[in-house]
């Protein structure tokens, strides 16, 4: 079966500085990758979505990269704040299914 | 454009009981999905759907039932309530697409409880 896993352990970060979140799968790459935020008491909100043939796609302050030889996707925030505190998650598509990952929780301090 | 909503946002049911969940779109989206949600915890697929009339299995379906009469709508039904139900349920939608190419919209969840 399909598994898609993020670190569990919440990223501290200081305001100003580069996150940088991990989500790692098995099995098949897929064709595309998805990145979404979730606020408390909120569904997710799409974000990013990186292309199987694209090493690296940007919006913004938000940099994801895809690497197909590692089975993994990295995503990058830069120049945090702390309205970018939130919960981060990856999802990978099997058909018309996605998959996601247990999500990364990101607290950025002043 | 209203998304996808969700009612109700909050619900208590006691073992054994049942309940429909409610989810509408107002985008027009042919596919629609209902994920769960545990504390910490990723998003689970439960059933989803690709049209109107169409519906298939995902990763928990056990306890669930879901119909798809229009294209708005996609109500879960939870038949015999169990204390392993209580979760946050989201329903998501997408435009149609290849391989995860179109991003799901999500709605805020109803947040049930089963005592």
């Amino acid at each position: 079966s399909q598994k898609i896993e993020q670190n569990s352990e919440a990223l501290n970060i200081q305001e100003g500085k580069t996150a940088t979140l991990t989500c790692n799968y098995t099995n098949y790459s897929p064709a595309y990758l998805q990145w979404y935020r979730q606020d408390p008491g909120r569904g997710p909100v799409f974000l990013l979505l990186i292309r199987e043939n694209e090493k690296e796609k940007r919006k913004e302050r938000l940099k994801v990269t895809f690497d197909t030889t590692l089975k993994q996707s990295l995503f990058h925030i830069t120049a945090s704040q702390p309205a970018d505190s939130a919960t981060y998650l990856c999802a990978k598509a099997a058909g018309n299914k996605l998959t996601f990952g247990g999500g990364t929780r990101v607290l950025v301090k002043p | 454009n209203a998304g996808v909503t969700q009612t109700p946002k909050f619900r208590i049911l006691k073992i054994g009981q049942s309940m429909t969940l409610q989810c509408t779109q107002d985008m027009n989206h042919n596919y629609m999905y209902w994920y769960r949600q545990d504390p910490g915890m990723g998003l689970k697929l439960i059933y989803y759907s690709v049209g109107a009339g169409i519906t298939d299995k995902g990763e928990v379906p056990n306890g669930y039932n879901v119909s798809r009469s229009t294209t708005e709508d996609f109500p879960l039904r939870l038949e015999l309530a169990a204390p392993s139900q209580t979760s946050v349920y989201f329903c998501a939608s997408s435009p149609p697409g290849q391989g995860g190419s179109s991003p799901l919209h999500f709605g805020n969840g109803t947040r049930l409880t089963v005592t």
